[in-house]
């Protein structure tokens, strides 16, 4: 079955960098589209970034542009998101998750989360 | 960018009642519609897509219909495990990036 690990959250101070994985298997990684959603503490959910399944293809949401670089790895099955420029308003749990299809729009898995949190 | 506004805000029931969860798009989503359950410390579960399909594994109890601006999600008989916040989220046509509502709050009466 599908499973998706994400790993690489901790405490940051405002302006540094911080990049968050996703170990992905049970599935053809390869051939699916990929994002990071987070959401703050008791909040919704607010989508991040999207990456094709060859990487070709990267999207972002406003709040972030500039500042993260979604990537991916196929060898390794592998999904990245390498954020800069941290602040307090990035403070989040970010999930790692699966598009429905390449690029359907819909995600149809979630990692279990990796908290961030900007804070001096 | 379109905004996805979802009401109400939270609906109190008791089990074996009926719910009705609305969201409405700032402008036509044609039928790109998704809605998502999320229980507290969990991940979100895709429960329908394309406004009205059910995701595999998802019980028939719930169904999603609506076009165009306004759609509903309804959970015909509510089961104890239910009781969660529930999303809607749009894809935009292209690029195919989601936007997700502010979700609805299903509580215990």
């Amino acid at each position: 079955q599908v499973q998706l690990v994400d790993s690489g959250g901790g405490v940051v101070q405002p302006g540094r960098s911080l990049r968050l994985s996703c170990a992905a298997s049970g599935f053809s990684f390869s051939t699916y589209g990929m994002h990071w959603v987070r959401q703050a503490p008791g909040k919704g959910l607010e989508w991040v970034a999207v990456i094709s399944y060859d990487g070709n293809s990267k999207y972002y949401a406003d709040s972030v542009k500039g500042r993260f670089t979604i990537s991916r790895d196929n060898s390794k099955n592998t999904l990245f998101l390498q954020m800069h420029s941290l602040k307090a308003e990035d403070t989040a749990v970010y999930y790692c998750a699966k598009d429905r299809r390449d690029s359907s729009g819909y995600i149809d898995s979630w990692g279990q989360g990796t908290l961030v949190t900007v804070s001096s | 960018e379109i905004v996805l506004t979802q009401s109400p805000a939270t609906l109190s029931l008791s089990p074996g009642e009926r719910a009705t969860l609305s969201c409405r798009a700032s402008q036509s989503v044609n039928n790109y519609l998704a809605w998502y359950q999320q229980k507290p410390g969990q991940a979100p579960r895709l429960l329908i897509y394309d406004a009205s399909n059910r995701a595999p594994g998802i019980p028939a109890r719930f169904s999603g219909s609506g076009s165009g601006p306004d759609f509903t999600l309804t959970i015909s008989s509510l089961e104890p495990e239910d009781f969660a916040v529930y999303y809607c989220q749009q894809r935009s046509y292209w690029p195919p990036t989601p936007t997700f509502g502010g979700g609805t709050k299903v509580e215990i009466k």
